[in-house]
């Protein structure tokens, strides 16, 4: 049971490159969420998914695109990086019904320049 | 919108000292309340919730106290040790809904 798992672990982009992080769970949860957190900041939710096929939008999302074909992957998407979206990225998960406990992903690092 | 204030932000304690760190929540329908320890350069980790059913949760030397009422919740930390220097997070998750509101952080730093 590998939990939640982010994939790249560091990235460094040129300004309007485009990339996508993946996010893989075996976990079985239902719900999947991509936040970003700026250096000495909080946690700002940029997108999330209450079930395979579903998106919805969350604090931050412009300037990022997801999407959830397969229940236990969820990827992000940069289509044109600007520096402003240098950070770390955290994937997290949790399941339906009564159990509320979300689990984060390791992180990724991402750098442009 | 919902919100959640976290205070203080920076919290130091000397070895063997309580720490305790506030948050308010504006949602009263917020019904499940974890707390979160990130350590430098690591995920956020799980390490106490509360359920709005509940007024207090202990888990050796961590605890969660809830205030309904005056809607907020409180972390304790007992007996602090070097290992406990960290950020902490607050949040809230309100009924009904899937997004939880987090917290700005409490970067708390235990001196030996």
């Amino acid at each position: 049971n590998a939990g939640v798992t982010q994939t790249p672990k560091f990235r460094v982009l040129k300004t309007g490159q485009s990339m996508t992080l993946l996010c893989a769970q075996d976990m079985n949860h239902e719900y999947m969420y991509w936040y970003r957190q700026d250096p000495g900041m909080g946690l700002r939710l940029i997108h999330y998914s209450v079930g395979e096929g579903t998106t919805a939008k969350g604090e931050v999302p412009d300037g990022y695109n997801v999407s959830r074909l397969k229940k236990q992957n969820f990827l992000l998407g940069l289509e044109s990086a600007a520096p402003s979206q240098t950070s770390v990225y955290f994937c997290a998960s949790r399941n339906s019904g009564g159990v509320w406990e979300q689990l984060f992903g390791p992180g990724t690092r991402l750098t442009v320049l | 919108g919902e919100n959640v204030e976290q205070h203080p932000s920076t919290l130091s304690v000397q070895e063997g000292d309580s720490a305790v760190i506030k948050c308010t929540y504006s949602d009263s329908a917020s019904n499940y309340f974890p707390w979160y320890k990130q350590e430098l350069g690591k995920r956020p980790q799980l390490i106490i919730d509360i359920r709005s059913n509940v007024g207090e949760k202990k888990d050796q030397r961590i605890a969660v106290t809830l205030n309904k009422t005056a809607k907020h919740f409180s972390l304790h930390i007992t007996e602090t040790q070097p290992e406990d220097s960290a950020v902490y997070f607050c949040a809230a998750l309100p009924s009904g809904t899937y997004k939880y509101i987090f917290g700005t952080g409490t970067r708390l730093k235990v001196l030996a």
